[in-house]
């Protein structure tokens, strides 16, 4: 069955790194675009980024755009998120989805939780 | 960016009702709209794609319906695992987005 596990979470100071990662297993990983999404607490569903199957195409939700980069490793089942600079408001559990035979996601991860506070 | 507003936010409904949950994007998306349900404290769940194509495993209990700007989720005979959450999302163009969620309680 399809497994995907988030890691890598934890509290963080304002302006500080951090990277997640996403272990996959049950399926051809390197055969699915992956995303990232996040949910600030108690608010709603955030995309945050997707990588294409081979890695080569990325795109990032505005709000992350220059400060966060998704990349995956296809020789690991692992997909990744490079968080930079983070801010308050990057606060929430941000979990992979795999990608089904269109864009939108079939398999969601638990998620990691990430708290951004001085 | 395409804006998805859902309607109603909230919902009461009984065990056994049925209910219709509606999201409008702010542009055409042809069939690309998906819905998901969110239990507390859980991951989402995939119940919808291409607007009416149930996911695999997903019980014929929910139906969407729609194309272009205007949508539905149905939800018939609720049982009370059914009383949740639940978004839509566009995936016709990035950034992906998604409505801002509908809660549905017993009444």
């Amino acid at each position: 069955q399809v497994q995907l596990v988030e890691s890598g979470g934890g509290v963080v100071q304002p302006g500080r790194s951090l990277r997640l990662s996403c272990a996959a297993s049950g399926f051809n990983f390197k055969s699915y675009g992956m995303h990232w999404v996040r949910q600030a607490p108690g608010k709603g569903l955030e995309w945050v980024a997707v990588v294409s199957y081979d890695g080569r195409k990325k795109y990032y939700a505005d709000s992350v755009k220059g400060r966060f980069t998704i990349s995956r490793d296809n020789s690991k089942n692992t997909l990744y998120l490079q968080m930079s600079s983070l801010r308050d408001d990057d606060t929430a559990l941000y979990s992979c989805a795999k990608e089904s035979t269109v864009v939108t996601f079939d398999y969601w991860g638990q998620g990691t939780l990430v708290a951004v506070s001085s | 960016d395409i804006q998805m507003t859902q309607s109603p936010s909230s919902l009461s409904a009984s065990v056994g009702d049925t209910v219709t949950i509606t999201c409008r994007a702010s542009q055409g998306i042809t069939n690309s709209l998906a819905w998901f349900q969110q239990r507390p404290g859980k991951a989402p769940k995939s119940l919808i794609y291409a607007a009416s194509s149930l996911q695999s495993g997903v019980p014929s209990k929910f139906s969407g319906s729609g194309s272009g700007t205007d949508f539905t989720l149905s939800i018939s005979s609720l049982q009370p695992e059914d009383f949740a959450t639940y978004y839509c999302q566009q995936y016709d163009s990035y950034p992906i987005t998604f409505g801002q969620g509908t809660r549905l309680e017993i009444k």
